[in-house]
């Protein structure tokens, strides 16, 4: 099956700091990828949805600026929070579809992002 | 506005009973109907998906019912085990767009 990947699996950054998340598609070329972040017991939030080589587009009420996401190629996208804060503290959880298939998305096993 | 609403949000069910989580939907564009399973601290999994083009559809112990005309579609888990406890979240689709639930907690008691 479809595999994705996440790194770091889990940060701790300070506040202030930026932290960057990568997301890659193992076994398949992903034209479009998705970035959530998920708050404990809640489900998943969908902050942008990024299509390779163009611009993310983010979610209302995402801050873009604060939240950079990068597609660069048909494998590897990523997200890098910027001047992090403790609010910004949860689980992100990028997925990315197959550029050939259907509608599926493939879920990557998650970021848990902690900012002190 | 919740594009798909889910329940219930918890359920405890014994070994070898059968857990039915429900889900239903507003909009008549969506095409693709997902369920994945959530285990703590690990991203979701795919565990079964329908089209709106079939009824039922079955893999192993779990198995999507899908009522077109009531806008409403079921996970029904048959013969569930404590290794089935986990978050179970329905979704709906159209395109690029993508509607969680917001989700059930599992707990299958030995």
């Amino acid at each position: 099956g479809a595999v994705v990947s996440q790194h770091p699996s889990w940060v701790i950054c300070k506040s202030g700091t930026s932290v960057k998340i990568e997301c890659r598609s193992l076994d398949f070329q992903a034209t479009t990828m998705f970035w959530y972040r998920q708050f404990p017991k809640q489900s998943l939030m969908l902050m942008a949805t990024s299509n390779e080589g163009s611009k993310a587009t983010y979610e209302q009420g995402v801050e873009k600026d604060k939240f950079l996401i990068n597609h660069a190629s048909l494998t590897l996208s990523t997200l890098t929070v910027t001047s992090a804060h403790p609010e910004d503290s949860s689980f992100y959880i990028c997925s990315a579809r197959e550029g050939s298939g259907p509608y599926e998305q493939y879920f990557g096993p998650g970021t848990r992002l902690t900012v002190t | 506005q919740q594009q798909v609403k889910q329940s219930p949000q918890s359920l405890i069910v014994q070994k070898g009973g059968i857990s039915i989580i429900n889900c239903a939907y507003e909009n008549t564009a969506f095409d693709y109907f997902p369920w994945y399973q959530q285990f703590p601290g690990k991203g979701p999994a795919l565990l079964i998906a329908i089209r709106p083009d079939v009824s039922e559809k079955k893999e192993g112990r779990f198995t999507i019912s899908f009522n077109k005309s009531a806008k409403q579609f079921s996970l029904h888990i048959m013969d569930s085990q404590p290794g089935d406890s986990a978050t179970y979240f329905c979704a709906a689709s159209t395109g690029n767009q993508f509607y969680f639930g917001t989700g059930t907690s599992l707990t299958v008691i030995p």
